[in-house]
């Protein structure tokens, strides 16, 4: 079936570094994928989203890779801040329809 | 300007009881999502509705649930006869068209 998956469930890294966070998706048709993050207690927040028609998408700090050959995304965070510690979810959207498919999160420590 | 809101945010219910949660989407959003995310887990589909159109049940767990959206704007999600493992976080999201759905802080349930 549909799924969506992360690599790594726990990320930790020092104040200031970059961090990587990566996803795996298995619906090639799908054409619209976003970043979210979730605080502890919160909903999930939009980071930034990409189309399948493009590879790459930058942000404020945040950049977002898309590889359409492996159906791989990732999510980069510059200059990596204590206020960025969270869970953060991929989430893909199949082109026939408006829901989303979530993978599991990945924890984002920072550490000073 | 506003932003998704959810109440209650807390619902703490017995076993058996029905539970109706609710749902303000963003000021002219036309879609509306509900999800729902277990401990520690990803978010689930449930339903969806887009503007006058037939809503997508397809992620309904069981015909204990049901979703209404009255007016195009406020909706409540009931589930009847809860059991414990309904337990968890319950969020809505709205969004303009299909694209960017924007979440709100969730209603976490209890079932004892």
């Amino acid at each position: 079936g549909e799924s969506v998956g992360l690599h790594l469930p726990t990320l930790s890294v020092q104040e200031g570094d970059n961090s990587i966070i990566n996803c795996a998706y298995s619906n090639s048709a799908s054409d619209y994928f976003i970043w979210y993050k979730q605080e502890s207690g919160k909903g999930p927040q939009f980071i930034i989203d990409i189309r399948s028609n493009m590879d790459k998408r930058q942000g404020q700090r945040v950049t977002v890779l898309l590889n359409k050959t492996v159906k791989h995304l990732s999510l980069q965070i510059a200059a990596t801040q204590p206020g960025d510690s969270a869970v953060y979810f991929c989430a893909e959207k199949p082109n026939n329809t408006d829901k989303l498919i979530f993978g599991t999160g990945t924890r984002l420590q920072v550490f000073p | 300007g506003a932003g998704v809101s959810q109440s209650p945010s807390n619902k703490v219910t017995e076993k058996g009881k029905d539970v109706e949660l609710r749902c303000d989407p963003i000021s002219g959003h036309t879609a509306l999502y509900w999800y729902r995310q277990s401990l520690g887990q990803g978010l689930e589909f449930l339903i969806y509705f887009q503007g006058n159109s037939a809503p997508d049940k397809s992620g309904l767990p069981s015909d204990r649930f049901s979703a209404e959206r009255t007016g195009g704007s406020v909706s409540t999600l009931t589930i009847q006869r809860t059991q414990q493992e309904d337990s968890a976080v319950y969020l809505c999201a709205s969004s303009v068209g299909g694209d960017t759905q924007y979440f709100g802080p969730g209603t976490r349930l209890t079932v004892l």
